[in-house]
């Protein structure tokens, strides 16, 4: 049974490029959740994704888009990149139906803005 | 909003000692779950062990277990028999139930980095 799987592994970028990073959930799930980890710090929830559409944000601009493609895997896209996007990107699943909270996750992406 | 607040940013234990690591969270909603996950160095985040708020009972996982105090908002993660594999960076973690608009809006503390010396 694959878990969640990421790519690429490790990404570096310079300031105002654009980046995609991909996700592609566990076996039977069909939510995906991304999240920015700065270095030394907490997982910050950017948003998820069901049924193809974004179902939560959090706090993060216009910048943070995402999708999500009909097999349930799931692109996060970031425009004009800055300095301060550098983190690990992790991206979770979980199952919607009945009350299954848990989130899965990946081994991430680790971004690197120079 | 909820916060979730994680006061120690290292713990240290000795193999085969007990650790316990803190957690309190702040909420105004009845429904939500509590997670405790690990992140060793190689990032990969790993559930540990889960808690739904409606049950009283502690959760238990093997040498993991919680104490899981409602009214004082309080989710401590007590580690027994410490190996050196325990070693990694423990996120508590809070998302709200599915009867709420945030649901799947998890929101994780600082981290505590558990330390574990022979």
């Amino acid at each position: 049974d694959a878990g969640v799987t990421q790519s690429p592994t490790h990404l570096i970028k310079t300031r105002g490029q654009q980046v995609t990073l991909r996700c592609s959930p566990k076996s039977g799930h069909d939510t995906v959740s991304w999240y920015q980890q700065a270095l030394g710090q907490g997982p910050q929830f950017i948003f998820q994704y069901y049924e193809e559409e974004e179902r939560q944000r959090g706090n993060f601009p216009d910048r943070f888009s995402g999708h999500q493609f009909p097999n349930y895997s799931s692109e996060l896209n970031v425009n004009a990149l800055l300095l301060g996007d550098s983190a690990l990107y992790l991206c979770a699943s979980s199952p919607r139906t009945g009350r299954e909270e848990t989130q899965y996750f990946g081994p991430g992406t680790r971004l690197l803005v120079l | 909003a909820q916060t979730v607040t994680q006061s120690q940013p290292e713990m240290s234990v000795q193999e085969a000692e007990t650790v316990t690591l803190s957690c309190t969270y702040d909420t105004s909603e009845s429904d939500y779950y509590l997670f405790w996950y690990k992140q060793p160095p190689s990032r990969q985040m790993i559930l540990v062990i889960r808690q739904e708020a409606y049950k009283q009972q502690n959760a238990t996982e093997n040498r993991f277990s919680v104490n899981f105090q409602k009214a004082a908002k309080s989710f401590s993660l007590k580690i027994s028999d410490s190996q050196l594999g325990d070693a990694a960076m423990y996120f508590c973690a809070y998302s709200p139930g599915v009867t709420t608009d945030s649901w799947g809006k998890f929101q994780f503390g600082a981290g505590t980095q558990v330390v574990v010396t022979p």
